[in-house]
């Protein structure tokens, strides 16, 4: 069974800090994708990386797959009150089964002014 | 643009009470369609997911079924709804299975009494 690890589970910060949230695995994804969701909403979509080792970059959110397409990172820049959230990370493997997209549990961030 | 609408956003039922939750998708054809539940401190749980009209995958043997009686529409329900059925139950649905972003609904806060 595939597993996606995130840590940490909660992040308490002040505003115009940094941070780098963590999402791994033993295991091998073809794509990570990161969504962000707010309470009493759904997930939405962040990014999509696919090729070991790249860096995307979203205004002040950078994301990274590993090279060995095992784990990635979000870090944010100067974080803002609009940062607050849950991240969630979740691995794909093409061609298998189509509903097998796996969820980490979440990184419960919140940025405080 | 493709939009997703679900409802209701909150429901309290009592136990032994059926279940309708209802997903519609606008915007695109043949989609993948899925059913996720969120508890706390357990991120997201696939439920069903559904290639086409009629046929639907189980992921978790439980208290529910799932039904796709229109291309767009994906339905979930329950004959006897348990205490352990409430949660916060996510529609989303993706272009294929493999690795595109998901897009989620709203959701529907279900409390069981």
């Amino acid at each position: 069974t595939q597993l996606l690890e995130q840590s940490p589970q909660f992040l308490s910060i002040q505003e115009g800090e940094n941070l780098t949230v963590y999402c791994n695995s033993s295991s091998v994804f073809s794509s990570l994708q990161w969504y962000r969701q707010e309470p009493g909403e759904g997930p939405v979509l962040l990014v999509t990386v696919v090729t070991g080792g790249e860096v995307k970059k979203l205004k002040r959110l950078t994301f990274q797959f590993g090279d060995a397409r095992k784990d990635s990172s979000l870090h944010i820049t100067a974080a803002q009150p609009g940062d607050t959230g849950l991240y969630l990370c979740a691995g794909a493997n093409y061609g298998g089964s189509q509903g097998n997209l796996i969820f980490g549990k979440g990184t419960k961030l919140s940025v405080k002014p | 643009s493709q939009t997703i609408h679900q409802w209701p956003a909150t429901l309290v039922q009592p136990v032994g009470s059926p279940l309708s939750l209802e997903c519609t998708v606008e915007g695109t054809s043949n989609p993948n369609l899925y059913w996720y539940r969120q508890a706390a401190g357990r991120g997201l749980q696939l439920l069903f997911y559904s290639v086409g009209i009629g046929q639907i995958s189980s992921e978790v043997p439980q208290n529910l079924s799932a039904s796709r009686p229109q291309d767009r529409q994906f339905i979930l329900s329950s004959k006897k709804l348990l205490l352990s059925d409430s949660g916060f139950y996510l529609c989303a649905w993706s272009v294929t299975g493999w690795g595109d972003g998901y897009t989620f609904g709203s959701g529907t806060r279900l409390t069981v009494v």
